[in-house]
């Protein structure tokens, strides 16, 4: 019972290079999400797929590429990796977005830690 | 200034203590609130979800939601060491995405 898996766990990256967190989900959820988290900011949704096929920006979309590869996968890429993008990359999926129900909750994946020098 | 907002602690409370962590929000709209716990290094998990005003209970804790001051609280009855996390709180926006606080770090000392 896998949930949310989110590869590498730690990347280490130098200014300018490129990259891609990878984030697949065995739950048959319709929506997905990334989220950085960065010490008392929270976490700031950056990109979410509502569903198979849609990707929309979020909080801190800047320096994010993302791509609903199907329904299981979501992946976010940085092109030209900043230090200010160092921090903690959660994915994260929901049965759907009715959250104001509480008919749906995020589960999460164990997290990304990227260093960007 | 931000939707949902917390103080971030730490909020330090001795063993077998009632803990009792904030959370306010600016959307006099919100009618529904999460509560996630958060492990060191580890990822966000749910712990609770309240709806309307008042309190509503599930084991050691009570979530307690009051709209009219715009603020939700947790309370954490008889902590313990292991309680000792960051507690997010998160509400929906008006784009219905679940917009998070800055957390708050509680240490249980036994």
């Amino acid at each position: 019972n896998a949930g949310v898996t989110q590869t590498p766990k730690f990347q280490v990256l130098k200014t300018g290079q490129s990259m891609t967190l990878q984030c697949a989900q065995d739950m048959n959820h319709n929506s997905m999400y990334w989220y950085r988290q960065d010490p008392g900011m929270g976490l700031r949704l950056i990109y979410y797929s509502a569903s198979e096929g849609t990707t929309d920006k979020g909080e801190v979309p800047n320096g994010y590429n993302v791509s609903r590869l199907n329904k299981r996968e979501f992946s976010l890429r940085l092109e030209s990796a900043a230090p200010s993008q160092t921090s903690v990359y959660f994915c994260a999926s929901s049965e759907g977005q009715r959250f104001f129900s509480g008919a749906n909750v995020l589960t999460f994946g164990a997290g990304s830690r990227l260093t960007v020098l | 200034q931000k939707e949902v907002e917390q103080n971030s602690g730490p909020l330090s409370v001795p063993e077998g203590a009632i803990a009792s962590l904030n959370c306010t929000y600016s959307d006099r709209g919100s009618q529904s609130f999460f509560w996630y716990r958060q492990y060191s290094g580890k990822s966000p998990e749910l712990i609770m979800f309240i709806y309307s005003n008042g309190d509503k209970e599930d084991g050691r804790f009570t979530a307690q939601l009051n709209k009219a001051s715009q603020y939700v609280s947790l309370l954490i009855r008889d902590s313990q060491p292991s309680d000792s996390a960051t507690y997010l709180c998160a509400a929906p926006n008006a784009g219905n995405m679940l917009t998070f606080g800055g957390g708050t770090r509680l240490m249980v000392k036994p």
